[in-house]
């Protein structure tokens, strides 16, 4: 069975740092791009980064870019998400999700895990 | 503002017929596939079409999904209370290189 679980989460001030992670079981981890999608209380989904399968590829939306890192490690089946000088609108749940792939070239999400709450507040 | 654009909400009653559309550009719905996702409250999303219109194994076939130049649809035929539920488009942006998400659809069933 396919699991996602976060961690992480918490209570933080503005300008301050936390590190998220994504347990992942059930599946070839190493074979996977994923990613992190965010949800601020009572809004949508908002995508925050993904990772290629090797590491060897990052993409970010423009709102975190400088300030977040994605990375991963294949041998722990762990994704993780550093989040540097945090804002108050980085408050949000924050989802890893699987990123599959139909006909090798198409992508969607396929699982979720069941998210961590990001509280940024002085 | 979100990249792609979504109703905010929608309302029908049970046992009838809903879509839900997702407008975008060529950046992405025109040129990339799009999904859909069901998000209870308090929940994880979920998949619910793939690829424009295809149904994961386990999704109730009562779920549809279209696509139409730099446009989405999702549809929901015979509607039932535990269809309450916000439901998202996404896909990749071109431009952006990242993906987008719709605002969101908040479904009601009367």
């Amino acid at each position: 069975e396919v699991q996602l679980v976060e961690s992480g989460g918490g209570l933080v001030q503005p300008g301050g740092s936390l590190r998220l992670s994504c347990a992942d079981s059930g599946f070839t981890f190493s074979s996977y791009w994923m990613s992190w999608v965010r949800q601020a209380p009572g809004k949508g989904l908002e995508w925050v980064a993904n990772i290629k399968e090797d590491g060897s590829e990052k993409n970010y939306v423009d709102s975190v870019k400088g300030r977040f890192t994605i990375s991963r490690d294949n041998a722990k089946n762990s994704l993780y998400l550093q989040m540097n000088s945090l804002r108050v609108e980085d408050t949000a749940v924050y989802f890893c999700a699987r990123e599959a792939r139909y006909s090798n070239s198409w992508f969607y999400f396929d699982y979720w895990g069941q998210g961590t709450l990001v509280t940024v507040s002085s | 503002q979100s990249v792609l654009t979504q109703p905010p909400s929608v309302s029908e009653a049970p046992r009838q017929r809903v879509t839900i559309s997702c407008s975008g550009s060529s950046s992405n719905i025109g040129s990339n596939a799009v999904s859909w996702y069901q998000q209870l409250p308090g929940k994880a999303p979920k998949l619910l079409i793939y690829y424009d219109d295809l149904l994961p194994s386990g999704v109730s076939d009562r779920f549809s999904g279209s696509k139409s130049g730099t446009s989405a649809s999702l549809a929901i035929s015979g509607l039932q209370s535990e269809d309450e539920a916000d439901y998202y488009c996404a896909t990749w942006d071109d431009s952006l290189n990242g993906w987008v998400f719709g605002g969101g659809t908040k479904l009601t069933v009367l």
